[in-house]
């Protein structure tokens, strides 16, 4: 079975461009969450989803920070200006939310450096 | 604040050196404890859930434990392809999905 699919694996960009990350959640699974990896503050949840409706964004660190998600299969995170402090690994991961205790299964992320 | 603390933050073993990994929690209500193995340039990859004080999940040579303070990855035997590194996650009482994840422990096995 195809796990969580995210691109580009990486990206290089100048500060003050638009960067637009995206993802492919596992097939049926029902929800989908946006993470940040640094060295400092670890993983930290960004915001996530639930039968394609935004449940929580309260990571979300900034306005410059988006997340759409447009139908089950489909999710971008955009950020627009992009800044150096953006620089991390973002992961995407689904899950198939029945209630109580199901795993989130993560992407391999897109390494992000903002120059 | 709900928080989760893992210790140490490396460890290095030798080959058939056996260890245990802790993770610690302060959060308001515990619906479910996670440990992640995670490598190198890849997501973390899912290993057990726990739900109740007493449980025990095992997997080849990691076994998982939880007390109503902490958990333990205990790992038995390791071999020099356990070296990743080991995050725990805690899934919080309430309606929401979100987990609240340590800042992970980097484990090596030399041969």
């Amino acid at each position: 079975d195809a796990g969580v699919i995210q691109s580009p694996r990486h990206e290089v960009t100048e500060m003050g461009q638009e960067v637009t990350l995206r993802c492919k959640p596992i097939s049926g699974h029902n929800s989908l969450f946006w993470y940040r990896q640094t060295m400092m503050r670890g993983l930290e949840l960004l915001i996530y989803f639930n039968n394609n409706v935004p449940i929580d964004d309260s990571g979300m660190p900034e306005d410059r920070f988006s997340a759409k998600m447009p139908n089950a299969s489909f999710s971008t995170l955009k950020i627009q200006p992009s800044e150096p402090r953006d620089s991390a690994v973002y992961f995407c991961a689904s899950s198939l939310w029945t209630g109580v205790g199901q795993p989130q299964h993560f992407g391999d992320g897109t390494r992000l450096s903002i120059l | 604040e709900d928080q989760v603390t893992q210790s140490p933050e490396a460890l290095r073993l030798q080959e058939g050196e056996s260890s245990s990994l802790n993770c610690s929690y302060t959060v308001s209500g515990l619906r479910g404890l996670f440990w992640y193995r995670q490598d190198p340039g890849k997501g973390p990859e899912f290993l057990f859930t726990l739900y109740s004080a007493g449980e025990e999940k095992e997997k080849e040579r990691l076994k998982a434990t939880l007390t109503k303070k902490e958990s333990f990855l205990h790992i038995t035997a390791p071999k020099p392809e356990d070296s990743a590194t080991y995050l725990c996650a805690v899934h919080l009482q309430g309606g929401s999905e979100k987990l609240v994840f340590g800042k992970g422990m980097k484990l090596t096995v030399n041969p």
